[in-house]
């Protein structure tokens, strides 16, 4: 089961680049790793999604190094809008359980 | 991206009562659907596992005989909460996969027993 751990709590200030670390020590070969955004009382929105090295869309950049037991997901120029929490996991064939989550305050 | 249709978005309802809640990948077809409740500030938990055309997977702690969960076809599943207590009280989530393992959520549901 591939467990992740992740800060609880981030603050940052509008404008910034906020970067997100979380650790999946044992995830699995054919994991994916992939990172979710929840907004109070609305399900989890994918944000983005790799296997290795650096993946970037319109939204955000995931960094993983070759290991492979981290991840960070990095937000440009936050705005109070990205006020969430965001959530890795290891995407496989196991069954998907969620860690704590970083609850992402941004300040005006 | 793929979206996953959930109804109601809210429910009350009163003790004793059964509620049922779908929910439908619109764009995709989910071999596998999951079913999560989160309490207020606390992270998703989940409940089950259910592949299409057979029995769902419940994690431990979790009563199949008072979350029925129906997942008939590639496109469809239900969570049926039987005999509401207000314990019951929660937001329910579902979500199906996709290609490369991506998880698309339903917009949940507030479920509120009086």
């Amino acid at each position: 089961l591939a467990k992740t751990t992740q800060p609880i709590s981030m603050d940052s200030y509008e404008g910034q680049e906020v970067n997100i670390t979380c650790s999946h020590n044992n995830i699995a070969t054919n994991d994916y790793i992939t990172w979710y955004q929840q907004f109070p009382s609305q399900g989890p929105r994918f944000i983005i999604q790799g296997y290795k090295t650096k993946v970037t869309n319109e939204v955000a950049s995931l960094f993983i190094p070759a290991d492979r037991k981290s991840s960070t997901l990095s937000l440009p120029r936050v705005s109070l809008s990205d006020t969430a929490v965001y959530y890795c996991l290891g995407l496989g064939n196991e069954k998907l359980t969620f860690g704590t989550g970083t609850r992402l305050t941004i300040i005006p | 991206g793929a979206v996953v249709s959930q109804h109601p978005s809210w429910v009350i309802c009163k003790s004793g009562t059964s509620v049922k809640i779908e929910c439908r990948s619109l764009d995709f077809q989910a071999t596998t659907m999951f079913w999560y409740r989160q309490f207020p500030k606390q992270s998703l938990m989940l409940m089950a596992t259910s592949n299409e055309g057979s029995k769902a997977t419940y994690e431990q702690g979790v009563e199949k005989d008072k979350f029925l969960i129906n997942h008939a076809s590639l496109t469809l599943s239900t969570l049926t909460v039987t005999s509401a207590h207000p314990e019951d009280s929660s937001f329910y989530i579902c979500s199906g996969r996709g290609a490369n393992e991506k998880l698309f959520f339903g917009s949940g549901t507030q479920l509120s027993v009086l």
